[in-house]
């Protein structure tokens, strides 16, 4: 069973529109969400992280949590075409010790 | 003032060869990472130091052996290389072991031959 899962995308929005990029975990004893975004080529950074239940808004960013659905999403409003890029949900998991799983990422391209 | 480097940015090597990449930051963090990211994207954690103490040792073959001399560098050693071993390896580092803003390097790509 995987641990964390994305769909593959590529999802597609058209430019100023909100994205909406969905993340489900297994390990309900997980405490921490990540969100990270990977340009190709690059290495990842941070977007921002979340611990409780309900939504952390940054900027364009909002992360949302769902513990009991086991369920984190970001959503990208007024989204650009520089937003254009793999987006790596991770999860802080309590499984087998610490562990920081990725899940394997959502292509997001914002066409202009 | 790269906060997070990597050493060599590309390495192409052959079956059977060793192999090291060295990673320094100058953040001042007491944590670092190696991480790997195969030919299908998909990032998975290797080991982490905490203060030169290894406190995360994933199912990893042992022909990777980590080392960290001090707080601010950490170096992964690979014997015997693989095809399989080809892929881009990420150092990265944070502060504490919460995985909290961890700030990833520019990776190292390895090419098994």
């Amino acid at each position: 069973q995987k641990e964390v899962e994305q769909n593959s995308g590529p999802l597609s929005v058209p430019e100023g529109a909100i994205a909406s990029l969905n993340c489900t975990y297994s390990d309900r004893g997980s405490q921490s969400f990540f969100w990270y975004r990977q340009y190709s080529g690059k290495s990842p950074e941070l977007i921002m992280f979340i611990y409780s239940n309900g939504d952390k808004e940054d900027g364009r960013f909002t992360a949302q949590l769902n513990k009991a659905s086991q369920y984190v999403s970001l959503l990208i409003r007024d989204s650009q075409p520089s937003d254009s890029a793999t987006y790596l949900c991770a999860v802080n998991s309590k499984n087998y010790g610490q562990n920081f799983v990725f899940g394997p990422g959502t292509r997001l391209s914002v066409l202009p | 003032d790269t906060a997070v480097s990597q050493t060599p940015k590309y390495l192409v090597t052959q079956m059977g060869n060793d192999k090291s990449i060295k990673c320094e930051q100058n953040l001042g963090h007491d944590t670092m990472y190696w991480y790997k990211q195969d030919s299908k994207k998909f990032l998975k954690i290797m080991f982490s130091y905490n203060n030169k103490e290894l406190i995360i040792n994933e199912t990893v073959p042992n022909r990777f052996s980590p080392k960290s001399p001090d707080k601010a560098h950490l170096n992964l050693h690979i014997n015997s290389l693989e095809l399989g071993d080809s892929a881009v390896y990420f150092c990265a580092s944070s502060y504490g072991t919460s995985f909290d803003e961890q700030y990833f390097g520019p990776g190292t790509r390895l090419t098994v031959t």
